[in-house]
């Protein structure tokens, strides 16, 4: 079974400059998460989605972030303009619906790093 | 506020020793416990599950205690090896329709030679 997808593994952009992730969930898995892991740090939920609606964006700074999964599978995730603290790790994570035991599996992340 | 506090931040040790890592959590409610290894450069592993009525879990050299009642947690590895250098995050869910995790910050182990 493939893992989680994410593209691009490496990205370094200027301040005020746009960055866009993409992510390819597990085959079947409805549910799809957008992490920021800023280092040292764990994982911080910036949306969930079931499908292709949103379930949670509570924490996702919507002045510069956004997120679509159109079609309820493949994802992005956009920031623009970038600040210099966007710079860490982005992770995707898919699961089967929530609930239960529904294990979240991660994809390897997209380092952003800000200048 | 629903946090999961890891200690230590970081830990050295020498191959083939043993090691305990610690994780106390207030989340409410509470769904199950897990703790999940993340190698540099790589999205975390799950490692072990948990609900509030196992009390311990192993998987190969790895085995998660779990205290409900004074809601601690533990990760012992035994025999460490090179390869178990990575951070070790301990993830609480509280289960319901989202499933949303609450993450530690994670324990940092190296593994020296």
């Amino acid at each position: 079974e493939a893992g989680v997808a994410q593209s691009p593994r490496y990205k370094i952009i200027e301040k005020r400059q746009s960055v866009a992730f993409w992510c390819n969930p597990i085959s079947g898995h409805a549910t799809l998460y957008w992490y920021q892991q800023i280092l040292g740090q764990g994982p911080k939920l910036l949306i969930q989605f079931q499908n292709n609606g949103v379930v949670d964006d509570s924490q996702l700074p919507k002045d510069r972030f956004s997120a679509e999964r159109l079609k309820g599978v493949d994802s992005t995730l956009k920031i623009q303009p970038a600040k210099l603290e966007d710079s860490a790790v982005y992770l995707c994570a898919s699961s089967l619906p929530p609930g239960g035991w529904n294990e979240q599996f991660f994809g390897p992340g997209t380092r952003l790093t800000v200048l | 506020k629903n946090q999961v506090e890891q200690s230590p931040q970081s830990l050295i040790i020498l191959e083939g020793k043993n090691c305990t890592l610690q994780c106390n959590y207030t989340v409410s409610p509470f769904s199950n416990l897990r703790w999940y290894k993340q190698d540099t450069g790589r999205g975390p592993v799950s490692l072990t599950i948990m609900t509030f009525s196992e009390n311990t879990k192993s998987n190969g050299r790895y085995t998660a205690t779990l205290d409900a009642d004074t809601k601690q947690s533990s990760l012992h590895i035994t025999a460490s090896q090179l390869s178990d250098s990575a951070s070790y995050i301990c993830v609480v869910s509280e289960g319901g329709a989202t499933n949303k995790l609450i993450f530690g910050t994670g324990t940092l182990l190296a593994v020296q030679p």
